[in-house]
């Protein structure tokens, strides 16, 4: 099984700010099978990026994802209001697995 | 619009099973790869199991493969989840999803909004 591991925990940051999560693979994983979600309390997460760099429809332009082989970044640009939630990076090429989230919380 | 609406939860004792249910709407059902993924309160998200879109092949996490079992019955556009020999550590919000296929990658497209299945005598 390949773990997932994202950093940090928490992230405070304040509205207009750059937001960076990290995402760190047990073993290399095909950037194709790599995804990223966004959940709200009380909701069912939201696919924001997927092949680790492609916006789902809809998403807006501020969210950007990279990475290759075990290491993985999502980044929120120029953080709104409504962008304070917790993300969940996701590989699925082989027994799927999701990272443990990061939350973005208001400084 | 794509809907995937789940239903079967509730409080089960422990030893006992239980079949979720997804009913999907908006989409043409039997061309689409379904999944199962679930979250323990407070908890991060746990994948569990998909099945192809013609239900031949099924594809399990390895700590549920045994218990859990997905089936599908495209005639009334309906994914299903058995789980059997509950226990305190399923209880979870179970939510359907759809492989959204090609267009992205094979990443989850749409979930459902869960259904809460608590373990408890």
């Amino acid at each position: 099984e390949t773990v997932l591991t994202q950093s940090p925990g928490t992230l405070s940051l304040s509205p207009g700010e750059r937001a960076t999560l990290s995402c760190r693979a047990s073993q290399s994983v095909r950037s194709i099978y790599v995804a990223w979600y966004q959940q709200k309390p009380g909701q069912a997460p939201r696919l924001l990026i997927y092949g680790a760099s492609g916006r789902a429809t809809g998403i807006p332009d501020r969210f950007s994802g990279s990475g290759s082989g075990t290491d993985f970044t999502l980044t929120i640009n120029r953080l709104e209001p409504e962008d304070f939630a917790v993300y969940y990076c996701h590989q699925y090429g082989s027994s799927p697995t999701f990272g443990q989230g990061t939350k973005v919380e208001i400084k | 619009q794509v809907q995937l609406v789940e239903s079967g939860g509730g409080v089960v004792q422990p030893g006992r099973s239980l079949r979720l249910s997804c009913a999907a709407s908006g989409f043409t059902f039997n061309m689409y790869d379904m999944q199962w993924v679930r979250q323990a309160p407070g908890k991060g998200l746990q994948w569990l199991t998909s099945i192809s879109h013609d239900g031949n092949n099924k594809d399990y996490a390895e700590s549920v493969r045994g218990r859990f079992t997905i089936s599908r019955d495209n005639s009334i556009q309906t994914l299903y989840l058995q789980i059997s020999s509950l226990t305190n550590e399923d209880t979870a919000v179970y939510y359907c999803a759809r492989d959204g296929g090609v267009h992205v990658a094979g990443a989850i497209d749409y979930w459902g909004q869960g259904t809460l299945v608590t373990v408890s005598s």
